[in-house]
């Protein structure tokens, strides 16, 4: 089935550090999101990305839509503690809007 | 705005019993969706329903999982028997298809259900 590579798995840095992670699929999608989830919650939207070559910012967040359109970074810059959490990329085909996650990046910020 | 609405927040049962989940969306959002989300994985969708019709059943185990969504507004989703393989966090997720201005695709997450099978 459809599948998304997302790297790394875990990350432990020092507040204060830049941050960076990808998604890459053997997929062509249309949409790419980055969704961002705390203990106890669901899934919270960070960023959408609509069409190759795409660069978002929200914030100290920027990502991109790859020119292949099948991968996609998220850059999280000067780390504060509160950015922990894990990180979810996401690709979506048009038509239904079916969307497949990645298996998600945790984070640990360091004071 | 409220947020998408779920119960319980935690479940505990024993294998072989039957379990219902409740999800109420964001008013006049017209798309909601199940997932399931095993821990340490990201979310898979399980159902999606535009108003009260099924889209996209595909991944929804059917001889265990059924889920309604009666007057296009809540939803239940349930197990019957369980397993203990079904233990895991079921989010729930709706969408507006006239949210177009700013463009949006992406869903809001409700806070989800922890099930626990023993």
């Amino acid at each position: 089935g459809q599948q998304l590579n997302q790297s790394p798995q875990s990350m432990f840095i020092q507040e204060g550090e830049d941050v960076s992670m990808n998604c890459t699929s053997s997929s062509i999608f249309n949409t790419w999101l980055w969704y961002k989830q705390e203990p106890g919650e669901g899934p919270v939207l960070l960023i959408a990305l609509y069409k190759a070559g795409e660069l978002t910012s929200n914030g100290r967040l920027t990502a991109q839509f790859g020119i292949t359109r099948k991968d996609s970074f998220l850059n999280i810059s000067a780390s504060i503690p509160s950015d922990v959490g894990i990180y979810f990329c996401a690709g979506q085909y048009t038509g239904g809007f079916k969307t497949i996650f990645g298996a998600g990046t945790r984070l640990f910020v360091k004071a | 705005e409220a947020g998408v609405a779920q119960s319980p927040r935690y479940k505990i049962i024993e294998k072989r019993q039957s379990v219902a989940f409740w999800c109420n969306p964001i008013s006049g959002h017209a798309t909601l969706y199940w997932y399931q989300q095993i821990l340490g994985q990201g979310p898979k969708l399980l159902i999606q329903f535009q108003n009260n019709g099924v889209v996209d059943d595909s991944q929804l185990p059917k001889d265990r999982f059924s889920a309604e969504r009666l007057k296009g507004v809540d939803s239940t989703l349930k197990i019957q028997p369980a397993k203990l393989e079904d233990s895991a966090v079921y989010l729930c997720a709706s969408r507006s298809l006239g949210d177009l201005k700013p463009k949006n695709y992406g869903y809001t997450f409700g806070s989800g259900t922890r099930l626990t099978v023993v």
